[in-house]
């Protein structure tokens, strides 16, 4: 069962775009969601994360908009630029916990 | 601060050879540890996890193995490869205690049986 889901699969965004993308999950115990940037050939990078208090993170071009009651959070990225061309993983975890669930990521390309 | 480091970075090996994949991290202790298989355009794929020396924790059934020598070293191995095993794999680690719940990956080893 897949704990978090994740869409879209792929995303074609023009340069100074808004890319968007969504997540689910459905454990209400989880606590802390953090998303990871992964480059071609390279580990995922922890970007930006959030914890339930808040409804929105933002860090430079980055932000993270959380719906608690709908179980959702998504990854907004503001003027996007061809560098942040990447797979984008959403993940989800217990603060005091010790497994991490991942959502299937989305390949955005950024298009100049 | 911490680095996470993995070796190889690429391998290519036949079909029934055996497998042996290393992880360390410097920096911290007693961390936990992680081992995960990303498919070619696919998502994390959990394979093991260690929350200290000797203790493996197995999410997928399959002709893998992982070891826990000391409190900083995680091995992925195999008897035998298959087709299938063919990946990029990618070790994590996350602190215990205050900011468990972050992730750290290493750069990935790329692996391509044959």
């Amino acid at each position: 069962q897949q704990q978090v889901k994740q869409s879209p699969q792929s995303l074609i965004v023009q340069k100074g775009g808004i890319s968007i993308i969504n997540c689910a999950y459905e454990n209400t115990a989880f606590d802390y969601f953090p998303w990871y940037q992964q480059f071609p050939g390279k580990g995922p990078a922890l970007l930006i994360a959030i914890r339930p208090d808040v409804s929105e993170k933002k860090e430079g071009r980055f932000t993270i908009s959380f719906n608690k009651s709908a179980k959702q959070f998504s990854l907004h990225i503001m003027d996007s630029q061809p560098g942040d061309s990447a797979t984008y993983f959403c993940a989800a975890s217990m603060v005091w916990g010790n497994q991490f669930y991942f959502g299937t990521g989305t390949s955005l390309t950024v298009i100049p | 601060s911490q680095t996470i480091h993995q070796w190889p970075a690429t391998l290519v090996q036949p079909v029934g050879s055996p497998l042996s994949l290393e992880c360390t991290v410097e920096g911290t202790s007693n961390p936990n540890l992680y081992w995960y298989r990303q498919a070619a355009g696919r998502g994390l794929q959990l394979l093991f996890y260690s929350v200290g020396i000797g203790q493996i924790s197995s999410e997928v059934p399959q002709n893998l193995s992982a070891s826990r020598p000391q409190d900083r070293q995680f091995i992925l191995s195999s008897k035998k490869l298959l087709l299938s095993d063919s990946g990029f794999y990618l070790c994590a680690w996350s602190p215990t205690g205050l900011g468990r719940e972050t992730q750290y990956f290493g750069p990935g080893t790329r692996l391509l049986v044959l």
